[in-house]
């Protein structure tokens, strides 16, 4: 079974600094993708960015970008020029390739925007 | 395009009482899931569906969920009896096929007293 780890549960970043979440994955599987998860206090999970496994150039979002690192198993998201809207929980998810499976997510880090 | 809606938002109930959770899809949306969130932790899978067939139902607990998508469309989970440890937001996600994004809804929270 896949299992994915964030190790913080909080972070706190000035606004208009960088940040970076840590995401940590295990798989036996070579096809898959990865994902980085929203989650304001509305509740709606809002797709933030997505990378698959084959692909070995990190994926960027306008001020989110990705530090993919297969080998060890790492996938990093950072936010560049933090905004008070980028105030919420974040949860890093695993899907398997080749199908429509569900998500395995982390249990989350939230991220706290100093003004 | 409208979202994946979710109704109610917000349910309280009695433990031992019955409840069920509606969800509508994208449309087009031929895959749809039922997540569970416990407070505090990431969404786990609870059910999957491919049109109106359950392709992955191993983590539903069948003693007291259920769950239907009659017509391969809306979705209803249920819950018969509710316990105090299902206290949880139930996400409902719909996505248009296989290797597509899940999009989410907002959620019903349940609370059970």
């Amino acid at each position: 079974a896949q299992t994915v780890t964030q190790s913080q549960p909080e972070m706190s970043v000035q606004e208009a600094e960088t940040v970076t979440l840590s995401c940590t994955y295990d798989t036996s599987e070579s096809d898959y993708y990865l994902f980085w998860y929203k989650q304001p206090p509305s509740r709606q999970m809002i797709l933030v960015i997505r990378q698959e496994a084959y692909k070995q150039q990190n994926a960027t979002e306008n001020r989110f970008s990705v530090n993919f690192q297969k080998a060890a198993k790492s996938f990093s998201l950072k936010i560049s020029d933090s905004q008070l809207g980028d105030a919420a929980m974040y949860f890093c998810a695993y899907r398997n390739g080749g199908g429509a499976d569900g998500l395995t997510f982390g249990k989350g880090t939230h991220l706290i925007i100093q003004p | 395009e409208a979202g994946v809606v979710q109704s109610p938002r917000y349910k309280i109930i009695e433990k031992k009482q019955p409840v069920a959770f509606w969800c509508n899809p994208i449309s087009g949306h031929n895959t749809l899931y039922w997540y569970r969130q416990n407070l505090g932790q990431g969404p786990e899978l609870l059910i999957r569906y491919e049109n109106e067939e359950a392709v992955d139902d191993s983590q539903l607990p069948k003693d007291r969920f259920s769950a239907e998508r009659l017509k391969g469309v809306d979705s209803t989970l249920k819950i018969q009896p509710a316990e105090l440890g299902d206290s949880a937001v139930y996400l409902c996600a719909s996505s248009l096929g296989s290797n597509q994004p899940q999009h989410f809804g907002d959620g019903t929270r349940l609370s059970i007293l």
